[in-house]
């Protein structure tokens, strides 16, 4: 069965610092890749996405992402951390077809230090 | 342009209780998806429907039903709730994949929580 896999739960790095956020996938098939973003108490917001082209992903808030075939990965990254990313962070695949079912990974939680 | 709503937003529910979650969109989309989201998990799919008079079973749709009697709403019951149910319920939507994978908007949740 396909699945996603997020290294480390709990992330915290300081204010300006670099984001690296985790994700690689089980497929031999490239899936589609989805980064959301969930704000405490708040629904889950679309980061990012990649769907086929520009392997190299860029979404709001100074996000971005890569799609690395090779690898199965699809890392998240932002050059400088501000204060207001602190939230929870999940990648998610799917493979399209006749249902769009997205397959979660587990999720990261980011802190961000002052 | 509400998007995805749920009602309630909380609710505290003794063992054996039943209820009913509501989901409503208004972005004209086919697919609407629940999902139960627990510490550690992710989110997890219980039901999904592709358009209107039709749901499937997702990954954990034990304990649970859904409806979908009308395009802009998707319904979720739980018969007996037992404290394995307490969880945070998303109810998300998505217009048809046509060979691809199309976003999912995500409504604010409910936080459920059985005694």
């Amino acid at each position: 069965a396909q699945s996603v896999t997020q290294l480390g739960s709990h992330v915290s790095v300081s204010e300006g610092a670099l984001v690296l956020l985790r994700c690689n996938y089980s497929s031999s098939v490239p899936p589609y890749l989805f980064w959301y973003v969930q704000y405490p108490n708040q629904g889950l917001q679309l980061l990012l996405k990649y769907t086929t082209g520009a392997t190299l992903v860029k979404g709001i808030n100074g996000f971005e992402a890569e799609f690395k075939k090779s690898e199965t990965s699809f890392h998240l990254t932002k050059p400088s951390a501000h204060m207001s990313d602190a939230a929870e962070y999940f990648c998610a695949v799917s493979y399209g077809g006749a249902t769009n079912k997205l397959i979660f990974g587990t999720g990261t939680l980011l802190a961000v230090q002052p | 342009n509400a998007g995805v709503t749920q009602t309630p937003k909380f609710r505290v529910l003794k063992t054996g209780q039943s209820m009913t979650l509501l989901c409503a969109q208004d972005m004209n989309h086919e697919y609407m998806y629940w999902y139960r989201q627990d510490p550690g998990m992710g989110l997890r799919l219980i039901h999904y429907s592709v358009g209107e008079g039709t749901t499937a079973k997702g990954e954990v749709p034990d304990g649970y039903n859904v409806s979908r009697l009308k395009k802009q709403n998707f319904l979720l019951g739980l018969e007996s709730a037992a404290p394995s149910q307490t969880s945070v319920y998303f109810c998300a939507s998505s217009t048809q994949a046509s060979g691809r994978s199309n976003e999912q908007f995500f409504g604010p949740g409910t936080r459920l929580t059985v005694l």
